[in-house]
């Protein structure tokens, strides 16, 4: 299992939106529709904001969405406020779990 | 609600093994619907997934883990725990413990752990 592959950094400036990408293969992000995408701060645990491509957990900002085309998928957060700067991983099934490198949001 | 809290050692010397244990707290651990997970991550990097368990016992591994790993589950305590033998200084890392959703699989990893970490050193 190989990790999918997430941009090091992205940034936005408050209000913008912002899209993180997610890109595996057709034996995991591809072939599955099984894609969660994870938000952590600094020296806090990983918190769920989107599971099965695009579903939100309830209390997750609808500012958050998930989508998937072919191989890669993608987290977009509209609206960017202060409190999103955070790093993002994305996960898939794929016979297992597996992460992606993680991506830091920046919010300038 | 649910909490997961995990305990054990902060230190581990090479060549020993570490030892994790996760309570669940606010629910059963056999309430069926969910695999008990341990996941790392080594210190500035990403999100590592070791194992989880069901409460019946099954178990599955990470391949790159999966000969020093041994999860097991302890219903009457609502506990469940990770063993990893022959620690290197590449074992350091912060463990967390987390809660997978099922569905027809795992599909997402829906309640953490604060997390621990741990060193190996002598």
């Amino acid at each position: 299992q190989s990790a999918l592959t997430q941009p090091r950094s992205v940034s936005g400036s408050p209000g913008q939106s912002v899209t993180i990408s997610c890109t595996g293969t057709s034996s995991d992000v591809g072939g599955y529709n099984y894609v969660s995408w994870y938000q952590q701060h600094p020296g806090k645990a990983p918190k769920l904001m989107i599971y099965d491509v695009s579903k939100r957990p309830s209390g997750v900002p609808d500012r958050f969405s998930g989508s998937k085309s072919g191989n890669t998928a993608s987290l977009t957060i509209s609206g960017l406020q202060a409190e999103d700067e955070a790093d993002y991983y994305c996960c898939s099934y794929a016979g297992s779990p597996v992460f992606g490198g993680g991506t830091k949001l920046t919010v300038l | 609600q649910v909490q997961l809290q995990e305990s054990g050692p902060g230190l581990v010397k090479p060549s020993q093994t570490l030892s994790l244990t996760c309570t669940v707290s606010g629910g059963s651990i056999s309430s069926g619907g969910y695999y008990w997970s341990w996941i790392r991550q080594h210190p500035g990097k990403g999100l590592e997934w070791i194992g989880y368990i069901y409460y019946s016992g099954s178990t599955y591994y990470n391949p790159s883990l999966k000969s020093r790993v041994t999860i097991s589950v302890d219903t009457s305590k609502n506990q469940f725990s990770l063993k990893l033998s022959s620690v290197t200084a590449a074992d350091t890392a912060v463990y967390y413990c987390a809660r997978g959703s099922m569905i027809v699989v795992v599909n997402a990893f829906d309640i953490w752990g604060q997390g621990t970490m741990v060193t190996v050193s002598s």
